[in-house]
């Protein structure tokens, strides 16, 4: 089956500890991207990645960081986590750039992640 | 500075009303224009792009340059509708979701 996988699907952790976020496409896509969904800001793009060792900041980058040396994967990584980004993350994909107008994007499941 | 807004956090109907979810944008140039939908305890997903001039379970969207808006529109509104929507334009790799607009369909 086609799909966005991500893991963990809920974590709570505490301020400072690093933490990676998985996400896993097995529909060959080349693009990919992280978002964080929060109560009336709806979702803002943090990353993506055009294809394999291409990585781009989007709108919210600060505290996170991205790798991209597989096209399958993307992983979300939090150097040291902060209460402020206690949120619900996406990870999505895309055959080619959404800009294209034809490509759809599919998204994960969703992380729920708490920094205490 | 590229924006785009849903003027109303929530949006309630009755079944069989219709409906109009607003959507403005402010981009420089010419985005490409998408509508999210996200039911309940289900992923995000794809409901409708500007290009494709379609229609999918009953809901258009029509592109207005001069307004620069994309309403989402649906003549006759069903329960299974609610669904929290999210306005997308895309432009240079980059996809900005709008807050959102919660439609709560009532029978």
């Amino acid at each position: 089956e086609a799909q966005v996988t991500q893991n963990p699907r809920y974590l709570i952790t505490v301020t400072g500890k690093k933490l990676t976020v998985t996400c896993s496409q097995n529909m060959n896509h080349e693009y990919m991207s992280w978002y964080r969904q929060d109560p009336g800001l709806g979702l803002r793009q943090i990353y993506y990645s055009m294809n394999v060792e291409v990585t781009d900041k989007g709108d919210v980058p600060e505290g996170y960081k991205v790798s991209r040396k597989e096209k399958r994967n993307f992983p979300l990584i939090l150097e040291s986590p902060s209460p402020n980004q206690t949120s619900l993350y996406f990870c999505a994909s895309s055959r080619g750039r959404v800009t294209f107008g034809t490509d759809t994007q599919y998204f994960g499941p969703g992380t729920r992640l708490t920094v205490l | 500075a590229q924006r785009v807004t849903q003027p109303e956090k929530l949006l309630s109907v009755f079944k069989g009303a219709p409906v109009e979810l607003k959507c403005n944008y402010s981009y420089s140039g010419s985005p490409e224009l998408f509508w999210y939908v996200q039911y309940s305890r289900q992923r995000l997903q794809l409901l409708l792009r500007h290009i494709s001039r379609e229609s999918i379970k009953g809901f258009t969207a029509d592109l207005n340059k001069g307004e620069t808006s994309f309403h989402l529109k649906k003549p006759f509104a069903q329960e299974e509708d609610s669904a929290m929507y999210y306005c997308a334009p895309a432009k240079g790799g980059k996809l900005i979701f709008g807050q959102g607009t919660e439609l709560s369909v009532k029978p």
